[in-house]
């Protein structure tokens, strides 16, 4: 089955700085890789996808590349600011209904 | 609309009791499943259901039954609690093909002694 691996597992941003957050996967039928926020006490709730035909997608100041050689794809957040402070999932589908394999979740902290 | 509701918010229970959890959706999606989080391990895939009548199971099934008789409703069962079950646990719905989306629930917080 397909197995995500995301990493860093925490990351500390100063705010107004760039962070990234990379996944890799390891099923090529994979084709579709959302990425979800998750506030303290709250379900997550998806920010960005991209399908396996595009290699890039940006939405305001959260970006997403997709390397399908490579199998591993990245969440750019530019500009943090502390509201971004939260956990974020990559996750990984190859089944048409949307079937997710998540990653273990990133810790983002924003300091001002 | 409400979107995805799950109750209860916070359940405790002693080990071997039974109990299930409520997960409700009015957007009226083929898609929903059931997911747990331990700390560490992101979001584990339980049980799923395609539509009313149709389950199916996930990664970790196993000690969790599931029905869905309804388009709106997908309950999860606990049949017998054990204290590996501790975890916080999630619902969500899309509307599958049609869109991949998942709309997630505030979560269901289950402590077992």
């Amino acid at each position: 089955g397909e197995n995500v691996e995301q990493h860093p597992s925490t990351l500390s941003v100063q705010e107004g700085d760039s962070a990234v957050i990379k996944c890799t996967y390891s099923d090529s039928a994979s084709n579709y890789f959302p990425w979800y926020k998750q506030e303290l006490g709250k379900g997550p709730q998806l920010i960005i996808d991209i399908r396996s035909n595009v290699g890039e997608k940006k939405d305001q100041r959260i970006a997403v590349t997709l390397n399908k050689t490579a199998k591993h794809f990245s969440l750019h957040i530019t500009e943090t600011q502390p509201e971004d402070s939260a956990v974020y999932f990559c996750a990984a589908s190859f089944d048409s209904w949307g079937k997710l394999q998540f990653g273990a979740g990133t810790q983002v902290v924003v300091t001002p | 609309n409400a979107g995805v509701t799950q109750t209860p918010k916070f359940q405790v229970l002693k080990t071997g009791q039974s109990m299930t959890l409520q997960c409700a959706q009015d957007m009226n999606h083929e898609y929903m499943s059931w997911y747990r989080q331990d700390p560490g391990m992101g979001l584990r895939l339980i049980h799923y259901s395609v539509g009313a009548g149709i389950t199916d199971q996930g990664e970790v099934p196993n000690g969790y039954n599931v029905s869905r008789s309804t388009t709106e409703d997908f309950p999860l069962r606990l049949l017998s609690a054990a204290p590996s079950q501790t975890s916080v646990y999630f619902c969500a719905s899309s509307r599958g093909r049609a869109d991949n989306e998942q709309f997630f629930g505030p979560g269901t917080r289950l402590t077992v002694l």
